[in-house]
């Protein structure tokens, strides 16, 4: 079972700064198997990103997945007050078939 | 426009039981597998079950299996969850999602492009 561990827990930043935010696979993944989604509260999660690094239609360019292997990394830019909530990374597996990381909430600062 | 909408949640005692549904629109619902995801109480994203476009293939995650059943009705753009032996665990806000699994440049690409509201479970007595 693969397990994804997000950092930080959360995250504090004013709007216009630039956020980072970490996943790390228990092992190796593939690439196109990750994405991100970000999910405000009374809200459905929304896709951000998938295969790593492919922004989902109508995502800002704000908006980057990278990385490989293990390491893999979520860079939003010049914060707006939107921007401001949980994000997950996912990775599709065999057993189970998805697994989520724990989150990393944004907050503003 | 591509729409998700979850109902069927409720109150329900330990050991009951409860069926979801997810009624999508706006897609050919026949040409994508379905997932259902939730999210217990101040806690993060869970993955609960899988069913391929035709119903003949589906997966659980081990929290649930053999007590949900997933299911789906292509004629009527329906996606079906049954849950029984039920658990205070399982308290939870349940989302349907569609899935997608596509191979682009000699590649596969997985993930869930949309998303329902989600409806509440909530077991107690």
């Amino acid at each position: 079972e693969i397990v994804l561990t997000q950092s930080p827990g959360t995250l504090s930043l004013s709007p216009g700064e630039t956020a980072t935010l970490s996943c790390r696979a228990s092992q190796s993944v593939i690439s196109s198997y990750l994405a991100w989604y970000q999910h405000k509260p009374g809200q459905p999660p929304r896709l951000l990103i998938y295969g790593a690094s492919t922004r989902a239609t109508g995502i800002a360019d704000r908006f980057r997945g990278s990385g490989s292997g293990t390491d893999f990394a979520l860079t939003i830019s010049r914060l707006e007050p939107e921007d401001y909530a949980v994000y997950y990374c996912q990775v599709f597996g065999s057993s189970p078939l998805y697994t989520f990381g724990q989150g990393t909430k944004l907050e503003i600062k | 426009e591509v729409q998700l909408v979850e109902s069927g949640g409720g109150l329900v005692q330990p050991g009951g039981s409860l069926r979801l549904s997810c009624a999508a629109s706006g897609f050919t619902f026949s040409s994508f597998a379905m997932t259902w995801v939730r999210q217990a109480p101040g806690k993060g994203l869970e993955w609960v079950a899988y069913i391929s476009t035709g119903g003949s293939d589906f997966d659980y995650a081990d929290s649930v299996k053999g007590r949900f059943t997933i299911s789906r009705d292509n004629a009527k753009n329906s996606l079906f969850l049954q849950m029984d032996s039920l658990r205070a665990e399982d308290t939870a806000l349940y989302f349907c999602a569609k899935h997608r699994g596509d191979y682009l440049n000699e590649n596969y690409y997985y993930y869930m492009d949309v998303w329902g509201k989600g409806t509440t479970v909530t077991v107690s007595s």
